[in-house]
């Protein structure tokens, strides 16, 4: 299956700590997004990637961070890590005009103590 | 008022009935809306994709769009227990910007 990657599943971290996120796309696809989605919440739109360039940003703060490489797989950065910044990580690809929509992998879960 | 609004349920209904999941949104520069399922600590599954306004139907799932109202809708008919999960709706204005999602509506069919 060429899907969307995500690792780790799961992640504990203290708060202050950074943590690094990844994610490969499904095959075909260039472009990545990053989501955040809290407990009974719909996923928040964190940043968009493509051509290794961050696009688009959601209202996060600069302590979230990614980057892109050049065979389209993602990271995402988050610095001085808060409590509330506890959720699932989401990671979607899409081409860059969408054309069959945005898949999402399973997500990383992050607990923040 | 959010950007686009979705009852969060509970809805509730028994196998083999017609389930019928709404959003409405306030932004009408969205073109592109999405249907996803999303299990218990699942990523989100898509299941529809339109572009503007009009109908599409894929197996026993139909997809509503209208955007003179600002109201897409997502038609589950002969629904199974299988289909017990969370939905959400979602819309883009186009390739460059994020999805703006609903709350997601929990659904449970009832064997």
């Amino acid at each position: 299956d060429a899907g969307v990657t995500q690792s780790p599943t799961h992640l504990i971290k203290t708060r202050g700590q950074q943590v690094t996120l990844r994610c490969s796309p499904k095959s075909g696809h260039d472009t990545v997004s990053w989501y955040q989605q809290a407990l009974g919440q719909g996923p928040q739109f964190i940043f968009q990637y493509y051509e290794e360039e961050e696009r688009q940003r959601g209202n996060f703060p600069d302590r979230f961070s990614g980057h892109q490489f050049p065979n389209y797989s993602s990271e995402l950065n988050v610095n001085a890590l808060l409590l509330g910044d506890s959720a699932l990580y989401l990671c979607a690809s899409s081409l860059r005009v969408p054309g069959d929509g945005y898949t999402f992998g399973s997500g990383t879960r992050l607990t923040v103590v | 008022q959010k950007e686009v609004e979705q009852d969060p349920g509970p809805l509730s209904v028994p196998e083999g009935a017609i389930v019928s999941l709404n959003c409405t949104y306030s932004n009408s520069a969205f073109q592109y809306f999405m249907w996803y399922r999303q299990y218990s600590r699942k990523g989100p599954e898509l299941l529809m994709y339109t572009y503007s306004s009009g109908n599409k139907e894929d197996g026993r799932f139909t997809a509503q769009v209208d955007k003179s109202s600002k109201y897409i809708s997502l038609f589950i008919r002969d629904s199974q227990p299988s289909d017990s999960a969370t939905y959400l709706c979602a819309m883009v204005r186009g390739g460059a910007d994020g999805l703006t999602f609903g709350k997601g509506t929990h659904l449970i069919i009832q064997p």
